[in-house]
């Protein structure tokens, strides 16, 4: 079964600067998806970057890259120039590829806060 | 707003009663997923449906639950006699399968459940 872990349970940043949360995963699989999504206080999750293993380049959406190592299975967030607007719980997860399989296995979640 | 939206929003019940919940996904989207997500915890799977057919369960969905797509549009998620235990943030997501290629989950807001 897949596992997804993030160590970090809680992680604090000044603003305009970087960091980085760090999350691992387990799989047997050659192929899947791995995702990092936000979810801010009393407020919906949503997708901030998703990665499909089988592309070796690093996704970026703006300000948010991530840091993709296939064989050590890490899959690292990085936030650059961060914003108040950021803090929240961010979830790594991870998608079997292709086929019935579509559930998404979450970690338990680090909780950012960005300070002023 | 075409998101995927869920009702009621809060729910509070007492421990014995039946509760249901409902999710509109995104309109042309042909898979919807429940997930449940207590305190500090990532979210975890429940169920997901590809059309009108509920195609995977998780070992989590006991016997008091059960959900339904009837139409392949919205779905509904019933949990009979509650138990405080079943107290949690119920999650609904949609996507959009084509072959095996999984598009990314979004996200309703949830349906915030406490059991008395």
């Amino acid at each position: 079964a897949q596992t997804v872990t993030q160590s970090q349970p809680e992680m604090s940043v000044q603003e305009a600067e970087t960091v980085t949360l760090s999350c691992t995963y387990d799989t047997s699989e050659n192929n899947y998806y791995l995702f990092w999504y936000k979810q801010p206080p009393s407020r919906q999750m949503i997708l901030v970057i998703r990665q499909e293993a089988y592309k070796q380049q690093n996704a970026t959406e703006n300000r948010f890259s991530v840091n993709f190592q296939k064989a050590a299975k890490s899959f690292s967030l990085k936030i650059s120039d961060s914003q108040l607007g950021d803090t929240a719980m961010y979830f790594c997860a991870f998608m079997n590829y292709g086929g019935s399989q579509g559930n998404l296995i979450f970690g338990k979640g680090t909780k950012l806060s960005v300070k002023p | 707003d075409t998101g995927v939206s869920q009702n009621p929003r809060h729910k509070i019940t007492k421990r014995g009663q039946n509760v249901t919940f409902r999710c509109d996904p995104i309109s042309e989207h042909n898979r919807l997923y429940w997930y449940r997500q207590t305190l500090g915890q990532g979210p975890e799977f429940l169920t997901y449906f590809q059309n009108e057919a509920q195609l995977e369960k998780s070992r989590l969905l006991s016997d008091r639950f059960s959900a339904e797509r009837p139409k392949g549009s919205f779905s509904t998620l019933e949990i009979q006699r509650t138990e405080q235990g079943d107290s949690a943030m119920y999650l609904c997501a949609s996507s959009l399968s084509r072959g095996s290629f999984q598009e990314t989950q979004y996200f309703g807001p949830g349906t915030r459940l406490l059991v008395l």
